[in-house]
């Protein structure tokens, strides 16, 4: 699958504990974005990547919520002091410079936070 | 920010029938409308996108429509099939900046009865 990957799909863990998810996206995609999924409501954007370089954070990312891409490829975000507020999907996307609008969604990762 | 509405959220046809789904968009400098089609617990997965100089996209038996002066764009789905069941969202990118983010819909349930 030459596709966004992400992993883990899916994360339990006890509120108050630090998770981190990583997202590979397609080849040579210069842009990667992350975005929470709430049940029964639309991706909303979080931050993303121009290769390396974190260019914009939403407001919703908190001083506990953080993102890196190191070498321009795979990034991981990391959500620190998890609450239970912090249960969504976490979508990962990439886009291509030369149509850096479209965007192609990984399978997500699930957190719950018990 | 952009603001992106979406109507109805729940859509109930029967096979062979047509859908229509429609989203308004608040920002004028938006100039990209992708609409994501998501089943469930799988990634979204982009099914046809349009650009505002360009009023109206046929990909097989999915269009799109977008009228800018009243900033609402359209799905339309036709012959209706089983496989078309899922969650559709639209989304907009504005172009007053360069992150080219994506601003989505609340999202429409399809449900294609047999």
């Amino acid at each position: 699958d030459t596709g966004v990957s992400q992993d883990p799909r899916h994360k339990i863990t006890k509120r108050g504990q630090n998770v981190t998810f990583r997202c590979d996206p397609i080849s040579e995609h210069n842009r990667l974005y992350w975005y929470r999924q709430t049940l029964g409501q639309g991706p909303e954007f979080l931050t993303y990547f121009q290769n390396e370089a974190q260019l914009e954070k939403s407001r919703l990312l908190s001083d506990r919520f953080s993102a890196e891409r190191p070498k321009g490829s795979f990034s991981t975000l990391e959500i620190q002091r998890t609450e239970q507020g912090d249960s969504a999907m976490y979508l990962c996307a990439s886009s291509f410079f030369h149509s850096e609008e479209t965007q192609y969604f990984g399978p997500g990762t699930r957190l719950l936070v018990l | 920010g952009e603001n992106v509405e979406q109507h109805p959220s729940t859509l109930s046809v029967q096979e062979g029938d047509s859908a229509v789904i429609k989203c308004t968009y608040s920002d004028s400098a938006s100039n990209y409308f992708p609409w994501y089609k998501q089943e469930l617990g799988k990634r979204p997965q982009l099914i046809i996108d349009i650009r505002s100089n360009v009023g109206e996209k046929k990909d097989q038996r999915i269009a799109v429509t977008l009228n800018k002066t009243a900033k609402h764009f359209s799905l339309h789905i036709t012959e209706t099939q089983p496989e078309d069941s899922a969650v559709y969202f639209c989304a907009a990118v504005s172009s007053r900046s360069n992150d080219y983010k994506l601003s989505f819909g609340a999202g429409t349930t399809v449900t294609v009865r047999a």
